[in-house]
């Protein structure tokens, strides 16, 4: 499958705890993006990078998250000291420039 | 603000019937919309529309855009079970061009009972 991959695609965790996720783009798209989605709304943009450079950031990416995309293919976002409003889907999503962007099937967070 | 507003929030329709579904949006620096289908996991890339009046088809499927009223359709011909989805209308935001930062409606859901 040469499609934007994410990994675990469930989690479950308490609140307070520590999460990361994978994303691995569709190779040669040098932009990568993540986005969450709640149930009833559409996707919100979180952050982009171009290549390794984290471009822009989301007013919704509080202090607790990070994300980073170390050589420029794959990417981690790291929640800190989850909350349960973090419960979401987070999706990841990658394009050349300025084309179509293609979405993973996303990463289920469940805060208890 | 920029926002992007779907109608119907959700639509339940039986097979065969043909569904329009709706997208207005108010935004600076408009460069184009995109239409994507949800199924219960990522979204996937149905339209990328740029141009006022040019119908974009694949299959059941088509769309148009208005851009001087704001809007775009997307209709569904002769819908079957497996259109049972969200249907999500995202446009681009402060953009410079390029596509990176979608804003998104809510979404449509339909179910198409058989």
């Amino acid at each position: 499958d040469t499609g934007v991959s994410q990994d675990p695609r469930h989690k479950i965790t308490k609140r307070g705890q520590n999460v990361t996720f994978r994303c691995d783009p569709i190779s040669e798209h040098n932009r990568l993006y993540w986005y969450r989605q709640t149930l009833g709304q559409g996707p919100e943009f979180l952050t982009y990078f171009q290549n390794e450079a984290q471009l822009e950031k989301s007013r919704l990416l509080s202090d607790r998250f990070s994300a980073e995309r170390p050589k420029g293919s794959f990417s981690t976002l790291e929640i800190q000291r989850t909350e349960q409003g973090d419960s979401a889907m987070y999706l990841c999503a990658s394009s050349l420039e300025g084309n179509t962007i293609y979405f993973g099937e996303g990463s289920w967070l469940t805060v208890v | 603000e920029d926002k992007v507003v779907q109608s119907p929030l959700s639509l339940v329709v039986h097979e065969g019937d043909t569904v329009t579904l709706n997208c207005s949006y108010e935004v600076t620096n408009f460069r184009s919309l995109l239409w994507y289908k949800q199924e219960k996991k990522a979204p996937t890339f149905l339209f990328m529309l740029t141009s006022s009046g040019i119908e974009k088809k694949s299959g059941r499927l088509s769309s148009i855009l208005d851009k001087k009223e704001l809007f775009s359709i997307l209709n569904i011909t002769a819908t079957q079970t497996g259109d049972s989805a969200i249907y999500l209308c995202a446009v681009p935001l402060n953009s410079g061009g390029s596509n990176y930062k979608l804003t998104f409606g809510k979404g449509t859901l339909l179910t198409v009972n058989p």
